[in-house]
């Protein structure tokens, strides 16, 4: 089965200052790999996503990287915020004719300091 | 548009103690999942359901727990009998389903197994 590894644990960063979380993967049939953003007690949030189709994709301040080759795939987030404050997940999954479920990794705990 | 819905929120059993998990998806919806997530780690899928058929159970283990989905909307997820290390929390998550695989999480359960 696939198996979803990412790093670091836990990010501490300046507010303004760039994130990055970094995710690998096993199975070279997954095809679609989201980040969800989970505040503590609240359910995981999708905040972007990306297909194996597509290298390279940005919303507002969040971007996501993926190399398929190398089956890895990257969070960026810009001008960070003390909101971005929360644990990070990613996940991949092979949705070619149904969505499967997905597979996460254990999570980046991102800590924006003031 | 609701989204998903799960009830409950919090739940405190005695071991050996049978429990159950309700969820309500995104309406049209024709893809539920169960995941469970265990303290500082990502979710893990526990089945998949399209409409009223589970058609990933691999990770469910089946000799305590039981799922459906009748009708194809609703779902239940059982605990019978419930040990210790099944304290988590209990996420029902749903997607559109074919070809569209985003998906959308509910608050969760949090079980305590005592």
């Amino acid at each position: 089965g696939e198996n979803v590894e990412q790093h670091p644990s836990t990010l501490s960063v300046q507010e303004g200052d760039s994130a990055v979380i970094k995710c690998t993967y096993s199975d070279s049939a997954s095809n679609y790999f989201p980040w969800y953003k989970q505040e503590l007690g609240k359910r995981p949030q999708l905040i972007i996503d990306i297909r194996s189709n597509v290298g390279e994709k940005k919303d507002q301040r969040i971007a996501v990287t993926l190399n398929k080759t190398a089956k890895h795939f990257s969070l960026h987030i810009t001008e960070t915020q003390p909101e971005d404050s929360a644990v990070y997940f990613c996940a991949a999954s092979n949705s070619g004719g149904g969505a499967d479920g997905l597979t996460f990794g254990k999570g980046t705990h991102l800590i924006i300091q003031p | 548009e609701a989204g998903v819905v799960q009830s409950p929120r919090y739940k405190i059993i005695e071991k050996k103690q049978p429990v159950a998990f309700w969820c309500n998806p995104i309406s049209g919806h024709n893809t539920l999942y169960w995941y469970l997530q265990n303290l500082g780690q990502g979710p893990e899928l526990l089945i998949r359901y399209e409409n009223e058929e589970a058609v990933d159970d691999s990770q469910l283990p089946k000799d305590r727990f039981s799922a459906e989905r009748l009708k194809g909307v609703d779902s239940t997820l059982k605990i019978q009998p419930a040990e210790l290390g099944d304290s988590a929390v209990y996420l029902c998550a749903s997607s559109p389903g074919l070809f569209a695989d985003t998906q959308y999480f509910g608050p969760g359960t949090r079980l305590t197994v005592l």
